[in-house]
């Protein structure tokens, strides 16, 4: 069936870097888009950004730009997310998702991956 | 890019309906037919529950309904179940390939 499964929980310091795996199952890994989205704990989503395994093009959400990364890996079909420079602040679940619509830029997410704890604290 | 706004919390009773709203702006909500819902359980990973302002995906049960007025979207669930006691978020398109989340609401079936 179709699935996002994600890397385990991750513990960091403050100022190290995280790199967070989605592994996709189930369908052509290329023609859909992958977006990543955050809660904090108690907290609302918040939209990071999006990569597409096709062409490569990505877009950040403005708060995390010049310190999170995108990429993937057709290869394995796996997306990564990857957040430098992290903060206490950026305690939270990392979830990825995958667009509702194939080979175009979707509107909304249908398939999310179960989740990545990534906590920060000395 | 704000968060959308949403009531903190919306209560109803098994079998009636209840409403809850996402106000964004003109940039946002107000621009664009691209306003989705997300309904999320404790512990769980959101679910898509409307997209296209109020379109339903397979699955989704046609209790759930959406529409957007301005700049503000709503999401009505009518006969409520318990199983519907949730968190619910609202998602748009901004603009530029950016996207906003809500708030969120807890709906609370009493």
């Amino acid at each position: 069936q179709v699935q996002l499964v994600q890397s385990g929980a991750e513990v960091r310091n403050p100022g190290a870097s995280v790199k967070v795996s989605c592994k996709a199952s189930g369908y052509i890994f290329t023609n859909y888009g992958i977006n990543w989205v955050r809660q904090a704990p108690g907290q609302g989503l918040e939209w990071m950004g999006w990569v597409s395994p096709q062409t490569g093009k990505r877009n950040y959400a403005q708060r995390d730009q010049g310190r999170v990364i995108m990429t993937t890996d057709r290869s394995t079909s796996t997306v990564y997310m990857e957040l430098r420079s992290l903060r206490s602040d950026d305690t939270a679940v990392y979830y990825c998702a995958r667009d509702r619509v194939g080979h175009i830029r979707s509107d909304s997410s249908d398939i999310w991956g179960q989740g990545t704890m990534v906590t920060v604290s000395s | 890019q704000s968060a959308l706004t949403q009531p903190p919390s919306a209560s109803g009773s098994p079998g009636q309906s209840v409403t809850i709203s996402c106000t964004g702006t003109s940039s946002d909500v107000g621009s664009y037919n691209y306003v989705s819902w997300y309904q999320q359980h404790p512990g769980k990973a959101p679910k898509l529950m409307i997209y296209e302002v109020n379109k339903r995906p397979s699955g989704v049960p046609d209790r759930f309904s959406g529409s957007k007025s301005g700049n503000t979207a709503s999401l009505t669930v009518s006969g409520l179940q318990t199983e519907d006691e949730a968190d619910y978020f609202c998602s748009s398109y901004a603009g530029s390939d950016i996207y906003v989340f809500g708030t969120g609401t807890k709906i609370n079936v009493l």
